[in-house]
């Protein structure tokens, strides 16, 4: 199984900062990565699959990056409605797994 | 518009068994595999068990095999996980998703609690 591990856990940031997130994954996964956004008492929302590709309805501030093992989720300017926890997911082979999340909170 | 509704859920005892639904609406439901994960209270997600767009394949997390069943009915539009000797750890949302690799639509979940 592929373990997949987020840092940090927790993310302070100001509204309009730069915010980046980390993912790493225990053996490589290619381009097989995936980014979702949860919001509280919400369902997870898909955010990036294909390491950089932006699913329908996230802007231009969210970007992607990374192969094989690293990878990060770069916001560029939070906004308000950017703070949440987000996940990455594996799907190179299986099973598939997430990593334990980051919590972007404001600062 | 996709939607995926879950139902089912509810409180059982260790041990025993439930059968979660998830309707499907929207999408060409034979054409897409479909997914559910899992979310115990104020952790994180948990990938459970997946089956392809025909039925006929089907995967599981270690955690759930040999205990958990996934299929679907295209009859009706309807996906199944049938779950038995549930445990205290299983107690958690169990969501369905869209998806074979990432999981582009998801339910909102319904919450299953086993305990005594």
């Amino acid at each position: 199984e592929i373990v997949m591990t987020q840092s940090p856990a927790t993310l302070s940031v100001s509204p309009g900062e730069r915010a980046t997130l980390s993912c790493r994954a225990s053996q490589s996964v290619s381009s097989n990565l995936a980014w979702y956004q949860q919001k509280p008492g919400q369902a997870p929302r898909l955010l990036i699959y294909g390491v950089s590709t932006r699913a329908t309805g996230f802007p231009a501030r969210f970007s992607g990056s990374g192969s094989g093992t690293d990878f990060t989720l770069t916001i560029s300017s939070l906004q308000s409605e950017d703070f949440a926890v987000y996940y990455c997911q594996h799907y190179n082979n299986w099973p598939r797994t997430f990593g334990q999340g980051t919590r972007v909170e404001i600062k | 518009e996709v939607q995926l509704l879950e139902s089912g859920g509810g409180l059982v005892q260790p041990g025993g068994s439930l059968r979660l639904s998830c309707a499907a609406s929207g999408f060409s439901f034979s054409s897409f595999a479909l997914t559910w994960v899992r979310q115990a209270p104020g952790k994180g997600l948990e990938w459970v068990s997946s089956i392809s767009g025909s039925g006929g394949s089907t995967y599981y997390a270690d955690s759930v095999k040999g205990r958990f069943v996934i299929s679907r009915d295209s009859s009706k539009n309807m996906l199944y996980l049938q779950m038995n000797g549930l445990r205290a750890e299983d107690t958690a949302a169990y969501t369905c998703a869209r998806g074979f690799a990432f999981f582009e639509y998801w339910g909102q979940g319904t919450l299953v609690t086993v305990s005594s």
